[in-house]
């Protein structure tokens, strides 16, 4: 089956630095999605990119869908203590009909601020 | 306050038991999921319902058995569970098109099972 790599898998960070973080597929997809999860939380949507070289902003997060569709990466900016979490990434390849069902997740990006 | 609620929170069972886990969602949604979150894993597809009926099932062990009354309401029942079952079981809903679908999946907080 399809298989995700998110990279890196956990980072610890000062308070105010900026965050990147990676996946990669050896297969494409037509839609990347962030998810973030907070500590006894189940997974909240961040950011959906729907077309190769997409880039979009929210707040201080910017995702972007790679040209060969078979990356993204995001970014945080000037990270705060509750951007605390884990960061998903996942790909879908939606074909008429077909559900999301068919999302792809990578392991997750464990994200520490240090105050 | 989430549109999808689990319960209960947390479970803890032995290997003879037999439990259930229920999630409803308040959101309309025609689609409803079960996924198994382990550690250093991605996340495991293991039920879909979509419109009622189940439309997927990604080998799972009959040990874990769905049930989908309506499409508000998911229960995932768990009898002779093994202890690498242990896990946290979210539940997911969506609303599915017939040409669009956006990816994007409404969690619940999970159910964190323990099984001894």
């Amino acid at each position: 089956g399809q298989q995700l790599n998110q990279s890196p898998q956990s980072m610890f960070i000062q308070e105010g630095e900026d965050v990147s973080m990676n996946c990669t597929s050896s297969s494409i997809f037509n839609t990347w999605l962030w998810y973030k999860q907070d500590p006894g939380e189940g997974p909240v949507l961040l950011i959906a990119l729907y077309k190769a070289g997409e880039l979009t902003s929210n707040g201080r997060l910017t995702a972007q869908f790679g040209i060969t569709r078979k990356d993204s990466f995001l970014n945080i900016s000037a990270s705060i203590p509750s951007d605390v979490g884990i960061y998903f990434c996942a790909g879908q390849l939606s074909v008429m009909g077909a559900g999301s069902y068919q999302l792809t997740f990578g392991k997750g990006t464990k994200l520490s601020v240090i105050p | 306050e989430t549109g999808v609620t689990q319960t209960p929170r947390h479970l803890v069972m032995g290997m003879t038991n037999k439990k259930s886990l229920k999630c409803e969602q308040h959101l309309g949604h025609n689609a409803m999921y079960w996924y198994k979150q382990s550690a250093k894993k991605p996340l495991e597809l293991m039920f879909v319902y979509n419109f009622k009926e189940q439309t997927e099932n990604n080998s799972v062990p009959s040990r874990f058995s769905p049930e989908c009354p309506n499409s508000s309401h998911l229960f995932l029942h768990l009898h002779t569970l093994q202890p690498e079952d242990s896990a946290l079981y979210l539940c997911a809903s969506s609303q599915e098109g017939q040409a669009w679908n956006t990816g994007e999946l409404f969690f619940g907080e999970g159910s964190r099972l323990t099984v001894l």
